[in-house]
């Protein structure tokens, strides 16, 4: 089955680094996404991994193993605007979602910043 | 501004009406997608479509209707077939043609269903 898999919630320090983690199991690959979503807000595309590695973007960096089926988004220099929800999505290109294929979502990450 | 719009914010609807979710895009993505967000669940599609007068069922389809008579715009209808309406509906909508194909979401619809 499709599976995507974050912790539910995190807490850190502003200032602070935190990594948040997502484990997948999916039928297929063809990349995974980061999006940050604040409360009641439309999802804000953050980062793109289809190659194993690090993808660097200012304060975001994202890292994927599709080996292991493991990618985490590193937040570094935390503010508070980064409280928000953090979403990984796997595009499967099985099923009839077209060449590119259609996003899975995993339920997000709701990231804390405190003073 | 090039961007998707979701109509109205929030959408209040006694039970056993259909009620309408307007969504239109002037990006010139080809693609469009529905989901449904409810508290604890992640993003769940409902429909999607890669062409004018073309549209997939996604993972929970039943109970909703959708066109796509327009490139811009792809309306959601939630019936009075859906058992349980009350969430939050984002709209999103990707190119096909280059790029990673990123989904760009509307701002979403909150609609209450008492």
């Amino acid at each position: 089955g499709q599976n995507i898999d974050q912790p539910t919630e995190m807490t850190a320090t502003e200032g602070a680094i935190v990594q948040i983690n997502c484990t997948y199991q999916t039928s297929g690959f063809n990349g995974l996404f980061w999006y940050q979503q604040h409360a009641g807000e439309a999802p804000t595309f953050l980062s793109y991994n289809v190659l194993d590695g690090l993808e660097e973007k200012g304060r975001f960096s994202s890292f994927l193993s599709r080996s292991k089926g493991y990618s985490y988004l590193l937040l570094k220099e935390l503010q508070m605007k980064d409280s928000a929800s953090y979403l990984c999505a796997v595009r499967d290109p099985g099923g009839d979602g077209g060449s590119q294929g259609n996003l899975i979502f995993g339920k997000g990450t709701k990231l804390s910043v405190k003073p | 501004d090039g961007g998707i719009t979701q109509s109205p914010k929030y959408l209040f609807r006694k039970e056993g009406q259909n009620v309408t979710l307007s969504c239109e895009q002037n990006l010139n993505h080809d693609a469009m997608y529905w989901y449904r967000q409810d508290p604890g669940q992640g993003l769940r599609l409902i429909y999607y479509s890669q062409i004018v007068n073309d549209f997939q069922k996604g993972d929970i389809a039943e109970g909703y209707s959708v066109s796509r008579e327009k490139k811009e715009s792809f309306p959601l209808t939630v019936t009075s077939a859906q058992k349980n309406p009350t969430a939050f509906y984002l709209c999103a909508s990707s190119s096909l043609s280059g790029g990673i194909y990123e989904q760009y979401f509307g701002p979403g619809t909150r609609l209450t269903v008492t």
